[in-house]
């Protein structure tokens, strides 16, 4: 079965503080994708980043980056120099393998930065 | 760009009342999903259609819950009866095929309270 695990409940921070957000996973699929969202107090789900099975690089995008590590199944978030802007709750989520490509999403980590 | 519509925003009702969600996703994506969120957790896949077809409902609960997406273009999904455990965002989200190398995108949500 396929399962994502985001240990960090909450985290709190002040501005310009970095922070790295845990994400495990577990499937038996040799093919599989990976993705963060992003859930501000709006509601919608931001798309932040897709990285598939086969694609170990780490990416940098601005302030974010992500470290992606086969060896113990992880993907995890680093937001450089947090602003109050990144307060909001992050998903990790998994899609592969059979019929659908539904996303199997994580219990989320909420993020607060302080001012 | 491009947007998910979703409506209502916010809906309230009774207990045993009759309650839909109506889904616009982006021009030209053929596959349309529909998630529940229930308060501190990730989504969960209700239904995914490729077109007007379902491609998979398996955890949606087919005694009260229906979907349907008769053009292959705009959703309503629909609880009848409405029950208080049925509290949640409803979100819909898009993708241009069902390819997992296509990303999700999210509508804002229908959060419905059942009083």
């Amino acid at each position: 079965a396929q399962k994502v695990t985001q240990a960090q409940t909450e985290i709190s921070v002040v501005e310009k503080e970095d922070v790295t957000l845990d994400c495990v996973y577990e499937t038996r699929d040799t093919t599989y994708y990976l993705f963060w969202y992003k859930q501000p107090p709006s509601g919608e789900l931001v798309f932040l980043i897709r990285r598939n099975s086969f694609d170990e690089q780490n990416e940098i995008s601005g302030r974010y980056s992500w470290n992606f590590q086969k060896s113990t199944s992880s993907f995890n978030f680093t937001i450089t120099a947090s602003q109050v802007v990144d307060s909001a709750v992050y998903f990790c989520a998994l899609s592969g393998g059979g019929a659908t490509n539904k996303l199997i999403f994580g219990t989320g980590t909420l993020l607060a930065v302080q001012p | 760009e491009a947007e998910v519509a979703q409506s209502p925003r916010y809906k309230i009702t009774e207990k045993s009342q009759a309650v839909a969600f109506w889904c616009d996703p982006i021009s030209g994506h053929a596959t349309l999903y529909w998630y529940r969120q229930i308060l501190g957790q990730g989504p969960e896949l209700l239904v995914q259609f490729q077109d007007e077809s379902v491609v998979d409902d398996s955890q949606l609960p087919k005694d009260r819950f229906s979907a349907e997406r008769l053009k292959g273009v705009d959703s309503t999904l629909k609880i009848q009866p409405a029950e208080l455990g049925d509290s949640a965002m409803y979100l819909c989200a898009s993708s241009k095929t069902d390819s997992e190398t296509y990303e999700q995108y999210f509508g804002p949500g229908t959060r419905l309270t059942v009083t």
